[in-house]
């Protein structure tokens, strides 16, 4: 069983479209992330949520939006797409919210914005 | 400054090879550390934490000097699985998150 696991795993779309990625995790976690890597490799953290709540957001544009239905599942939508968010996006979780520990990660999201 | 700076490499080795990566924070506040390891087009995965007295997990050795600000992964006798990218983690200033370096990458050669 997958214990992250996100979708689509590719996704290629034009400029200015609308496009969601989901994330579910079945191993009991209560954090979870979204993180971007761009062509350069960096990681970057986007969004944490905590039982459903925010509890980190990066200075990331307003086009992008998360929701957490519920503690197993967060989702990502991004307005308006741009050729600079073509990137991988990865979700993950973790046992805790100041996230001292481990972090589990899907297999990322590769997003190219034509 | 970055608040994780790794040198990108690639680092090309042979098999058997020794081969030792660095890793600077500016935070001294900071407080967990960590090597993940990034196989080519999939996700970060835990390698081993760094603990402050230093830790060894079979060929790879992690080491903190806190004065510095410094992280070291050591890994003897490199095998071709060893080739990936080595992330340096450490904990940032607000909330506790997790901040990653860019990543060293090996390439362990026959």
């Amino acid at each position: 069983d997958t214990a992250v696991s996100q979708t689509p795993k590719y996704l290629v779309t034009q400029m200015g479209n609308d496009k969601s990625i989901k994330c579910e995790q079945n191993l009991g976690h209560d954090t979870m992330y979204w993180y971007k890597q761009d062509s350069k490799k960096f990681l970057k953290i986007m969004f944490s949520y905590n039982n459903k709540e925010l509890i980190i957001n990066e200075t990331v544009p307003n086009r992008f939006s998360p929701k957490s239905p519920d503690k197993a599942h967060l989702n990502l939508h991004i307005n308006s797409l741009e050729l600079g968010d073509s990137a991988v996006y990865f979700c993950a979780s973790g046992r805790e919210a100041v996230n001292t520990g481990e972090l589990f990660f899907g297999e990322g999201s590769r997003l190219t914005v034509l | 400054r970055k608040e994780v700076e790794q040198d990108p490499g690639p680092f090309n080795v042979p098999e058997g090879a020794t081969v030792a990566f660095n890793c600077t924070y500016s935070n001294s506040a900071s407080q967990s550390f960590f090597w993940y390891r990034q196989d080519c087009r999939k996700e970060p995965k835990l390698l081993m934490s760094v603990y402050s007295s230093g830790n060894e997990d079979g060929r790879f050795t992690a080491q903190l000097n806190r004065a510095s600000q410094y992280i070291s992964l050591l890994i003897r006798d490199s095998k071709l699985s060893d080739s990936a990218t080595y992330l340096c983690v450490v904990n940032g200033r607000k909330g506790g998150k997790l901040i990653f370096g860019q990543g060293t990458e090996l390439s362990v050669k026959p």
